[in-house]
């Protein structure tokens, strides 16, 4: 079965620092996506970055960015220039190719520190 | 132009009640989910609809009984309402079988 792992519950960043957020994944299949989301206090679920599994290149978005290792089977986010309105919940997810359904992690609940 | 949209946002109910929430994307995506985030902010897949056809359907209580009128639409009907129903429900789309799901606002729902 596959599963989403985010071995930190919460982390605290300064502002204008650099924070890493862990995620680790379990599958089996060779062709999947994988994602962070990011939930404000608002609630709103807001898609941070994506990964397709066949691309070695790390997907970037401006202060965002991964790093990939597929054969760890690893994909932590960097938050570049930390700012106060990083601070949220945020979720790594994993999608099969195959499969219609994201599984999600527990979330690291991120501060920022001004 | 609100993507995917939610109604209500708040639910407050008595334990027994049935209630429904609906759900509407307008990006033209064939793919509608139901997740639910629980207190400890743990999101878990429900349903799953695909041109209106249920794809997805995990270990859900049969009190919960989605319905999509039409692609567009993918509504949430809870019967017999109970405690452990409180949470925040998602709704969420995407393009066909791939590509980025798409949240809508979320419905918190609070049983009395």
């Amino acid at each position: 079965a596959q599963t989403v792992t985010q071995s930190q519950p919460e982390m605290s960043v300064q502002e204008a620092e650099t924070v890493t957020l862990s995620c680790t994944y379990d599958t089996s299949e060779s062709d999947y996506y994988l994602f962070w989301y990011k939930q404000p206090p608002s609630r709103q679920m807001i898609l941070v970055i994506r990964q397709e599994a066949y691309k070695q290149q790390n997907a970037t978005e401006n202060r965002f960015s991964v790093n990939f290792q597929k054969a760890a089977k690893s994909f932590s986010l960097k938050i570049s220039d930390s700012q106060l309105g990083d601070a949220a919940m945020y979720f790594c997810a994993y999608r099969a190719n195959r499969d219609d359904k994201i599984i999600f992690g527990k979330g690291t609940r991120l501060h920022i520190l001004p | 132009d609100t993507a995917v949209s939610q109604t209500p946002k708040y639910l407050v109910t008595q334990m027994g009640n049935d209630k429904s929430i609906k759900c509407e994307q307008n990006l033209g995506h064939d793919t509608m989910y139901w997740y639910k985030q629980d207190s400890k902010k743990f999101l878990k897949i429900m349903f799953s609809y695909n041109n209106k056809e249920l794809i997805i359907n995990e270990t859900v209580p049969n009190r919960f009984s989605p319905k999509s009128p039409d692609k567009a639409h993918l509504n949430l009907h809870i019967n017999s309402l109970e405690l452990g129903d409180s949470a925040v429900y998602f709704c969420a789309s995407t393009p066909g079988h791939k590509g980025t799901q798409y949240f809508g606002p979320g419905t918190r729902l609070l049983v009395l």
